[in-house]
């Protein structure tokens, strides 16, 4: 059970548009379509932003989009904005029935 | 809404046994998959364990597996995580979460204020 990889930091300038990416293996989010985001501002809770590669839950902004290709899955933020400098998590379903995150991306606007 | 919270951290030295619950305050809690997910201090999120609606289904990271035991109580709308033999590496923020699935447990969609578990000498 491996964390995910995923990048220690990115940034970007308001309005810009980032991709942080999120790296695995075909027991996790190469073999099933089962990855999530969630996002983490400093001393709060997580927060549900991506689910299904690339669903948002209702109330989520359409800034927010994922997508996948074998290993890796990524979350790409358009028309950035000060509130999304924040943590970002993915997480995975796993051959062993279990979940996994990776280590997360601290993104700073 | 489902609102949660934990509660029952606290310092422990290594070795020694806490358990942690998590209350639910709304009626769909028995029809919904929960997970125990941790934070480390100023690292990342790591998940614990996860129960199907009823109860029947539990999984647990390697890290925990023969160590921690999740359950719930659907009567009390509470969910519950005994931790055995702990480590200072056991030591962060514990958050409860609610799938969005009560058999297949893939999202977190609602989550709970954490409780903060010290393993220390």
């Amino acid at each position: 059970q491996s964390a995910l990889t995923q990048p220690a930091s990115v940034s970007g300038s308001l309005g810009q548009s980032i991709t942080i990416t999120c790296t695995g293996t075909g027991n996790d989010i190469g073999g099933y379509n089962f990855v999530s985001w969630y996002q983490q501002h400093p001393g709060k809770v997580p927060k549900f932003l991506i689910y299904d590669v690339s669903q948002r839950p209702s109330g989520v902004s359409n800034r927010f989009s994922g997508s996948k290709s074998g290993n890796t899955a990524s979350l790409t933020i358009s028309g950035l904005q000060a509130e999304d400098e924040a943590d970002y998590y993915c997480c995975s379903y796993t051959r062993s029935s279990t979940l996994v995150f990776g280590g997360g991306t601290k993104l700073t606007v | 809404q489902v609102h949660l919270v934990a509660s029952g951290g606290g310092v422990v030295q290594p070795g020694r046994s806490l358990r942690l619950s998590c209350a639910a305050t709304e009626l769909t809690f028995s029809r919904s998959g929960m997970h125990w997910v941790r934070q480390a201090p100023g690292k990342g999120l790591e998940w614990v364990a996860d129960i199907s609606y009823e109860g029947t289904n539990k999984y647990y990271a390697d890290s925990v597996k023969g160590r921690f035991t999740i359950s719930r109580d659907n009567s009390k709308n509470t969910l519950y995580l005994q931790m055995n033999s702990l480590r200072p590496e056991d030591t962060g923020v514990y958050y409860c979460a609610k799938d969005t699935s009560g058999w297949y447990l893939y999202y977190m969609d609602v989550w709970g204020i954490g409780t903060t578990v010290t393993v220390s000498s």
